[in-house]
């Protein structure tokens, strides 16, 4: 298996620009989240998606921020405008299943986005 | 007080010491994760465990549900063994982790 696949994996924006990332689950899982990592605020829960329906986006900064998840196999995260405190690490993770009691999360490589 | 609490934040070590790093949490839960991150960034699940002990190479993870204590033991360690090892526990809400600060380990040569 391939693993959570992510592009891109560096973008270099300016502010103001729209932003898109884009996430590749694990085959089979259906669970996706999409998290934040900066060195202030560690490691953010932005949205989390079950059955490709986002179950609890409460993370989500603001309305700059909007994610999708029109398929089993494909998500994206968009940010538009962007802005220079947008700057972070962007992980997308996968689960079998929806109980973290039970699975373990699966992480892309991540998406360092820097906004000048 | 935070949910999940880490120690120590930071431990220096030379290559071959025995390591361990501690995770104590509050909250009731039935599993606990310790991941790991790479200097790189990528985040990469180590255990996840519910009662007792498991074994990875060498990597060990222990936890007493009763103490809510659980540790993560590294025996003969290696300078890529350095990196920030996270423990974590479901939320109430079951699909979310609540994450701990992380231990960053460095193993000298």
């Amino acid at each position: 298996d391939a693993g959570v696949i992510q592009s891109p994996r560096h973008e270099v924006t300016e502010m103001g620009q729209e932003v898109t990332l884009r996430c590749k689950p694990i085959s089979g899982h259906n669970s996706l989240f999409w998290y934040r990592q900066t060195m202030m605020r560690g490691l953010e829960l932005l949205i989390y998606f079950n059955n490709n329906v986002p179950i609890d986006d409460s993370g989500m900064p603001e309305d700059r921020f909007s994610a999708k998840m029109p398929n089993a196999s494909f998500s994206t995260l968009k940010i538009q405008p962007s802005e220079p405190r947008d700057s972070a690490v962007y992980f997308c993770a996968s689960m079998r299943g929806g109980d973290s009691s039970y699975n373990e999360q699966f992480f892309g490589p991540g998406t360092r986005l820097t906004v000048l | 007080k935070n949910e999940v609490e880490q120690s120590p934040q930071n431990l220096t070590a030379q290559e071959g010491e025995f390591i361990t790093i501690n995770c104590s949490y509050s909250v009731g839960i039935s599993a606990l994760h310790w991941l790991q991150q790479h200097p790189g960034g990528g985040i990469v699940s180590l255990f996840m465990l519910s009662s007792g002990k498991k074994k990875h190479g060498r990597l060990i993870a222990t936890i007493n549900i009763q103490e809510k204590h659980s540790s993560l033991h590294i025996t003969a360690s290696h300078p890529r063994d350095s990196a920030v090892y996270i423990c974590a526990v479901p939320s109430y809400s079951n699909y979310q982790l609540i994450w701990g600060a992380g231990t960053k380990l460095i193993i000298k040569p």
